[in-house]
């Protein structure tokens, strides 16, 4: 079983739209969680960290689930140049290295 | 350097042939890290260096895959008698301390194989 799944998608959304989406972590001891944006052929980048008790930046909404195992990313607002791969990364305590999923693809169209 | 630079960004090479990968970290970050990225696919960890020594050499996928920092700074990671399967985009990264969020990716180099 991977550390990190996610739905590959890909989500189709129109501008404006809401779209939402889940990973699941398999090991318990996992402690930081985050989302990484990767846009096509480019490197990923630090979207945003995911707290316990949720977190918004902007559009963007992340909520942790510890005893389901799950965090999740909500994009409110839809605007084209959100069009990306999202990977969930989580990190154990006193782990040095992040685990990745292999990314939720998010289309906008006009 | 202001970001985490990789070089070459592009490498196509024939199958048996060794290459080598460079990453020049960001200036202080004592924490390197190289992930593959395949087609389609997560980024797999390949291996950790904490200054110049690499205490975590687990996710180097085979000993035809090798790594050394120098100076705590400038990282290769050499494949010896490449592969097809070893096609894939090379991502290296660093942060502070090896703690926390603070990674930031180099652009990456993509590796064919033919």
């Amino acid at each position: 079983r991977k550390e990190v799944e996610q739905d590959p998608g890909p989500f189709n959304v129109p501008e404006g739209a809401t779209v939402a989406f889940n990973c699941t972590y398999s090991n318990s001891a996992s402690q930081s969680f985050f989302w990484y944006r990767q846009d096509c052929r480019k490197e990923p980048k630090l979207l945003m960290s995911v707290y316990s008790s949720g977190n918004e930046d902007g559009r963007f909404t992340a909520q942790l689930n510890r005893a389901s195992q799950y965090i999740s990313l909500l994009i409110r607002d839809s605007k084209l140049s959100d069009s990306a791969t999202y990977l969930c990364v989580v990190k154990s305590l006193n782990d040095y290295k992040l685990s990745f999923g292999a990314g939720t693809t998010v289309t906008v169209r006009a | 350097g202001a970001g985490v630079s990789q070089s070459p960004s592009n490498k196509v090479t024939e199958k048996g042939k060794d290459v080598e990968l460079r990453c020049d970290p960001i200036s202080g970050h004592t924490a390197l890290y190289w992930y593959r990225q395949s087609l389609g696919q997560g980024l797999e960890f390949l291996i950790y260096f904490q200054g110049n020594s690499a205490p975590d050499k687990s996710g180097l996928p085979s000993d035809r895959f090798s790594a050394e920092r120098t100076g705590g700074s400038v990282s290769t990671l050499t494949i010896q008698r490449t592969q097809q399967e070893d096609s894939a985009v090379y991502l290296c990264a660093s942060s502070p301390d090896g703690q926390g969020a603070g990674y930031t990716f180099g652009s990456g180099t993509r590796l064919t194989v033919v």
